[in-house]
């Protein structure tokens, strides 16, 4: 079947505007995750959703970062006036449900990258 | 926080040799899930430790969880140039993965 899905896959914006950034996860799959990851690290973790709700957002860096996924499935990942600090491979991953152990599968990512 | 850390940052291996990657926690973790990311591609589940001192095998592969729970290894026997790209550890939190900034693995013919 189909993985999770990200769109766009690259995406260069100008410091100070807004962009979104879409998820779609595999088909039903409750949890839905969102990361970032910088050259030479490791995934950082930013917001998980089970269903509709925000379960976990401590991992959102600032007010400027905001996430939606209003019907459980579709999440999108929304960030407000962009800066070059912002660069980075956003990442999403889906689960089948929510739970210590759940194997997570990720997409193949929208690179960001702010001038 | 928890925090992950990953040795070695990079590991050399010359084909048909074997290695070590390891994995530590500053906490006791619930569990841990170990990621290969190959270059250009995205974090590829390969294995979950739950129980203290658990050992699980994939082929050539071998994780540990270490018995305090706060400490895991892979060991990757007769490298091949399949296994190249990068190793990430990822401690569990209630769902919510901690990842080391893993071991990068380059394999020499």
């Amino acid at each position: 079947g189909a993985g999770v899905s990200q769109t766009p896959s690259n995406k260069v914006t100008e410091k100070g505007k807004y962009v979104e950034l879409r998820c779609d996860p595999i088909s039903g799959h409750t949890a839905l995750y969102w990361y970032r990851q910088s050259l030479g690290q490791g995934p950082e973790f930013l917001i998980y959703f089970q269903g509709t709700g925000a379960a976990d957002d401590s991992g959102l860096p600032n007010d400027r970062f905001f996430a939606v996924r209003p019907e459980g499935s579709v999440s999108t990942l929304k960030i407000q006036r962009t800066e070059r600090g912002d660069s980075a491979v956003y990442l999403c991953a889906s689960s089948l449900k929510w739970d210590i152990g759940d194997e997570q599968y990720f997409g193949p990512g929208t690179r960001l990258t702010v001038t | 926080g928890q925090q992950v850390m990953q040795i070695p940052q990079y590991q050399h291996v010359q084909e048909g040799e074997d290695f070590t990657t390891y994995c530590n926690s500053s906490t006791t973790l619930s569990n841990i899930q170990w990621y290969k990311q190959r270059p250009g591609g995205h974090p590829v589940f390969l294995i979950q430790l739950v129980k203290s001192g658990e050992v699980k095998k994939q082929k050539r592969l071998t994780f540990q969880f270490g018995e305090a729970k706060k400490n895991s290894s892979l060991h990757i026997t007769a490298t091949q140039t399949t296994d190249v790209g990068t190793y990430f550890c990822a401690g569990d939190s209630w769902g919510k993965l901690q990842f080391g900034a893993g071991t990068q693995v380059v394999v020499t013919p």
